[in-house]
């Protein structure tokens, strides 16, 4: 079966600092791999999603992920982060269809001071 | 961008009484749509995934008869909670699958509060 670990519950940065959200997973098959961020009275919104192809992605809010098969992982990260970034994220694996029966990791609360 | 929105956004509710909450994709069309149940400080879990105009898969571990689930049309999804006890207690999303398959939208959410 799959799962997908997020290894930090919570984490502090600067606001301008550099961020790295870790995200483990574990799936048989090719996985799709998503990163949703989650604001209080929101939906989640997605941030970035791999399929296949270059392994690094892009998305939006000047996120990106790098998907590393041999590491089974798909780290978020952002050169400089923003006090409006704050916020709990979401890793996604899918199982079935590209878009398909989401297993979400547990989530990390991002916390930016000042 | 493609927009789910959720209603009620919270309910309270006596024990035993059932509860709907309806979820609906607003400027698309959705042939899957998706609940899931998120506790406080916790993940979201699948409980169901709905397609439109069959009946809805379950997660295991999850009664089908308690999480009554209708998708009726290729915009609207309900999800009644049938005989509401305080373990019911929880926040619900809905999601919705757009046509090419590889996104989902999300709704903003209902709190259920069964007293």
């Amino acid at each position: 079966a799959q799962s997908v670990t997020q290894p930090d519950i919570h984490i502090t940065v600067s606001e301008g600092a550099s961020l790295e959200l870790r995200c483990n997973y574990s799936y048989g098959a090719t996985p799709y791999l998503f990163w949703y961020v989650q604001s209080p009275g929101q939906g989640l919104q997605l941030l970035l999603k791999y399929f296949s192809g270059d392994t690094l992605v892009q998305g939006i809010k000047g996120f990106e992920a790098e998907f590393k098969r041999s590491q089974s992982s798909f780290n978020l990260r952002k050169p400089s982060v923003h006090w409006s970034d704050a916020a709990e994220y979401f890793c996604a694996v899918a199982r079935g269809n590209a878009g398909n029966m989401l297993t979400f990791g547990g989530g990390t609360r991002l916390m930016v001071k000042p | 961008g493609a927009v789910v929105s959720q209603h009620p956004s919270w309910v309270i509710c006596k024990s035993g009484t059932s509860v709907k909450i309806e979820c609906r994709s607003l400027d698309f069309q959705a042939t899957t749509m998706f609940w899931y149940r998120q506790f406080p400080k916790q993940s979201l879990m699948l409980m169901a995934t709905s397609n439109e105009g069959s009946k809805a898969t379950y997660e295991q571990g999850v009664e089908k008869d308690k999480f009554l689930i209708n998708h009726a049309s290729l915009t609207l999804s309900t999800l009644t909670v049938t005989s509401a006890h305080p373990e019911d207690s929880s926040f619900y999303i809905c999601s919705a699958q757009d046509r090419d398959q590889e996104t989902q939208y999300f709704g903003p959410g209902t709190r259920l509060l069964v007293l």
